[in-house]
């Protein structure tokens, strides 16, 4: 099946800093989405981005498909954005699941 | 707020019972899948409905079954309950097939289930 890797695994950042959080994927796919999993274990959407760049407020992500990969760009930390962040993809190929990666977690220090 | 409602928050069984967990999902969306989230993990998938069937499942043995009603809320069963069902269990939905059918999916709050 497809695979699925998020670099870096923990960071830790000041408030007020920028990071880019990278996704990687094995295969082609039709879905991609970034989520923020709060301490209570909601997933947040942050975007649905097959392909393509978008902008959301301080945070922004990029895709590009040919070369398997997704960014998820946040500028001016806040502590708010503490927590775990997870990308999943959609294989073109196979069933309906989506495919977490192992996850970023993120601590903002004030 | 995505519109997925889940219940029970929180639930503590016995190894060996049975147990079953309830979801409603966003308005309009008649597609429903259902990941186990173990601590430190990822979700993992373990199957989805559309229509009232399973039409895809991950890799989680039969005592793990479903079912999706009428307005499109569903459950999930698991029976003989291990210590290792211990998880968080995250219900999402979507407006699947079709023309207006999108892949982006809405995740429930969870029920964080402790098999003891």
């Amino acid at each position: 099946g497809i695979q699925v890797e998020q670099s870096p695994p923990d960071l830790i950042l000041q408030e007020g800093a920028n990071s880019t959080l990278r996704c990687n994927f094995s295969d082609s796919v039709n879905n991609l989405q970034w989520f923020h999993q709060n301490p209570w274990g909601q997933l947040i959407n942050l975007f649905y981005i097959p392909s393509g760049t978008k902008q959301n407020g301080r945070l922004s992500a990029t895709t590009v498909a040919t070369e398997r990969y997704s960014l998820l760009y946040i500028s001016s930390s806040q502590t708010t954005d503490s927590g775990v962040y997870f990308c999943a993809v959609r294989s073109n190929f196979g069933n309906e699941k989506l495919t977490f990666g192992t996850g970023t977690r993120l601590t903002i220090i004030p | 707020e995505t519109g997925v409602t889940q219940s029970p928050t929180h639930l503590i069984k016995t190894r060996g019972q049975q147990v079953t967990l309830r979801c409603s999902s966003q308005s309009g969306h008649n597609t429903v899948s259902w990941y186990q989230q173990a601590l430190g993990q990822g979700p993992q998938f373990i199957f989805q409905y559309y229509r009232e069937e399973e039409n895809g499942r991950g890799n989680f043995p039969p005592r793990f079954s479903g079912l999706q009603f009428p307005n499109y809320s569903s459950e999930l069963n698991v029976n003989a309950l291990e210590l290792d069902d211990s998880a968080l269990y995250l219900c999402a939905s979507r407006l699947g097939q079709g023309e207006r059918g999108s892949y982006e999916q809405y995740f429930g709050p969870g029920t964080r289930l402790t098999v003891t």
